[in-house]
């Protein structure tokens, strides 16, 4: 089956911009989703699609696709976005088979 | 708006069969539209799908773990409920249940609270 790959950790200082990546052969067919996970919760879906937010996500929040990589982008960082950040997409060997990224520990300072 | 909650024991003996339910509130199993989830995550550890279900009761399984994974569903009751047997400790995790959409984007775009389910004598 397919990996994603992302950065284990990032930090941003409040009210900056920070950037997630996600890379995966499988990124190359289709289109990530990204989750937030905040300690002792389950994740929460804020990107989907080409660049789709759930109602309630904040517009600081987006998504873009090139070739085999997947980013998530947060721009304008708050305290409340420090979380965990998982992306997710179909595995490029069958269309009912899903795989996570490792997630990326995102640190607001 | 719909709410799923995950039900069952937070402890199961090393080769007995792991059985958890998932109740659908604010929304019916039966009007399709989505498939309906499970996965886990392994303690500090990332995500893990294990397979879903349809309401029609197809259901798809990751290969990893298909030999000793059932899914099922029950429309009436608006549950639906997995079954892992033959665990191990390696098994331990939070389990989730979750929503599929069907488009091509396939989010899982709503999720249980979870449940930490152990496996120890």
């Amino acid at each position: 089956s397919s990996e994603l790959t992302q950065d284990p950790a990032v930090s941003v200082a409040l009210g900056q911009t920070v950037r997630i990546t996600c890379q995966g052969d499988s990124l190359r067919s289709y289109y990530a989703s990204w989750y937030q996970q905040k300690p002792g919760q389950a994740p929460v879906l804020v990107i989907y699609g080409k660049n789709n937010r759930p109602s309630g996500i904040p517009d600081r929040f987006s998504g873009s696709s090139s070739g085999n990589t997947a980013s998530l982008t947060i721009t304008g960082a708050q305290a409340e976005d420090e979380a965990d950040y998982y992306c997710n997409s179909r595995d490029s060997s069958g269309n009912h088979l899903y795989v996570f990224g490792t997630g990326t520990k995102v640190t607001v300072l | 708006q719909v709410q799923l909650q995950e039900s069952g024991p937070g402890l199961v003996k090393p080769s007995q069969t792991l059985s958890l339910t998932c109740t659908v509130s604010g929304g019916s199993i039966s009007s399709g539209g989505y498939y309906w989830s499970w996965i886990r995550q392994h303690p500090g550890k990332g995500l893990e799908w294990i397979g879903y279900i349809y309401y029609s009761g197809s259901t798809y399984y990751n290969p990893s773990l298909k030999s000793r994974v059932t899914i099922s569903v029950d429309t009436s009751k608006n549950q639906f409920s997995l079954k892992l047997s033959s665990v191990t400790a390696a098994d331990t995790a939070v389990y989730y249940c979750a929503r599929a959409t069907l488009d091509s984007s396939r989010a899982f775009d709503i999720w249980g609270q979870g449940t930490m389910v152990t496996v120890s004598s």
